[in-house]
């Protein structure tokens, strides 16, 4: 357990609002990643960082920005919602060295209505 | 283009039946993992393979390098193993791990 979490675990928001999801970790990983997970496509990328202030896009970054000012903290903002953004969100974290795991966080599920 | 292909998509099993699901990747990877996820639960990793074979209980995850491909086998299947696992590879090159659709598996008891 690599000590990650992540909040709000679940919210509903209205269309056109702005959200942010935020994941903690304790472990000093280096890398952090936001993931989307819906029926049919699996986790896609969102957005990742490599270090404090280093980030990159992944597939599906349209409509969401990311920061990491924190080496513990990666925030995940929607900067308005569409019901499309429905989705369950996992953040992940793994250590520099390959030989190591993947870590995820318990998810958070969020329901733009 | 899908860098990693996971088979079967759906599973059903009688308990205790043996059970293999298959990974098959296109890139040169540094590492392949395993992951689980219960329904409506988070995601924990099982098994993290760069050669060879591990095994934890009932769980064996195989891996052979030259044919990219990887296996996961549930020796005498449980309720509990019903889940939905996932193949993931990080590529040689790159922070970016490609993610298999998953393998859902139910065992019936």
């Amino acid at each position: 357990d690599a000590g990650i979490t992540q909040s709000p675990r679940h919210k509903v928001t209205e269309t056109g609002t702005p959200v942010t999801l935020r994941c903690h970790q304790t472990e000093n990983h280096r890398y952090m990643y936001w993931y989307r997970q819906d029926p049919g496509h699996g986790l896609r990328l969102i957005h990742y960082s490599y270090g404090v202030k280093d980030t990159d896009k992944g597939e599906v970054s349209d409509g969401y920005s990311v920061s990491r000012s924190k080496t513990e903290d990666f925030l995940l903002t929607l900067e308005s919602a569409t019901s499309s953004q429905t989705s369950v969100y996992f953040c992940a974290t793994h250590p520099i060295s390959s030989g190591n795991t993947i870590y995820f966080g318990e998810g958070s599920w969020l329901t733009v209505v | 283009k899908n860098e990693v292909e996971q088979s079967p998509q759906n599973l059903t099993a009688q308990e205790g039946e043996f059970i293999t699901i298959n990974c098959s990747y296109s890139v040169g990877i540094s590492a392949l993992h395993w992951l689980q996820q219960h329904p409506g639960g988070g995601i924990v990793s099982l098994f993290m393979l760069s050669s060879g074979k591990k095994k934890h209980g009932r769980l064996i995850a195989t891996i052979n390098i030259q044919e990219k491909h990887s296996s996961l086998h549930i020796t005498a299947s449980h309720p509990r193993d019903s889940a939905v696992y996932i193949c993931a590879a990080l590529p040689n090159t790159g922070n970016q791990f490609y993610f298999g659709t998953g393998t859902s598996l139910t065992v019936i008891p």
